[in-house]
């Protein structure tokens, strides 16, 4: 198993340009999450999914768009990126079952 | 709403010293509590978890008591080592114990020197 996956691992953007981060996982989860991590910040939850066509805002979502066409699959998508989306992304799954989350190895985003 | 709030870091400790990092918890209903820990470079990993009150979660020399009256979920462990280097992450599951998305602490990070 390749457990929770994401691309690309390192960023630069400028003011306004827009991606899509991708992540995806192979151990069948129904929840799906993505965070952001800051200095002295924590992690702080962007958006989460708990199951195919299923998606909900977390504490910091503006900026962001995701969509869950597949349960293997949860892209964040940034409209119009901004230097205070200057961080570093992870992606998460988890299940119901074991109530913990499994992580990616993150992207680290800069917008200049 | 629910929020975690852990000791602020850096901690610096000399190897085979004892550590605790404390962590106390906000939440409605009864959620389950983790540890993670994020080494240099890395994504987060699952230390050790407990599901409801008076469990003990341990792993890799690692301890930690869910403790409902006093809100709180501890870290230990008796002999660090130079290896348990890390920032070490609180969190607790959404309401009702769901998993789908965890609250987090801020993080503290731990030195340990030879």
């Amino acid at each position: 198993n390749a457990g929770v996956t994401q691309t690309p691992k390192f960023q630069v953007l400028k003011t306004g340009q827009s991606m899509t981060l991708q992540c995806a996982q192979d151990m069948n989860h129904e929840y799906m999450s993505w965070y952001r991590q800051d200095p002295g910040m924590g992690l702080r939850l962007i958006h989460y999914s708990v199951g195919a066509g299923i998606t909900d805002q977390g504490e910091v979502p503006n900026g962001y768009n995701v969509s869950r066409s597949t349960t293997e699959d949860f892209p964040l998508r940034l409209l119009s990126a901004a230097p205070s989306q200057t961080s570093v992304y992870f992606c998460a799954s988890g299940t119901g079952k074991t109530y913990e989350q499994y992580f990616g190895p993150g992207t680290r985003l800069t917008v200049t | 709403g629910d929020s975690v709030t852990q000791m602020e870091g850096p901690v610096t400790l000399s190897e085979e010293a004892f550590l605790t990092i404390n962590c106390t918890y906000t939440a409605t209903g009864y959620p389950s509590l983790f540890w993670y820990v994020q080494y240099p470079g890395e994504g987060l990993q699952l230390l050790l978890k407990a599901t409801k009150a008076d469990d003990k979660g341990s792993n890799k020399g690692f301890e930690a008591t869910y403790r409902k009256e006093t809100t709180s979920f501890h870290l230990e462990k008796g002999s660090v080592q130079v290896s348990d280097s890390a920032v070490y992450f609180c969190a607790l599951s959404g309401p009702q114990g769901g998993s789908e998305k965890l609250v987090f602490g801020k993080g503290t990070k731990l030195t340990v020197n030879p």
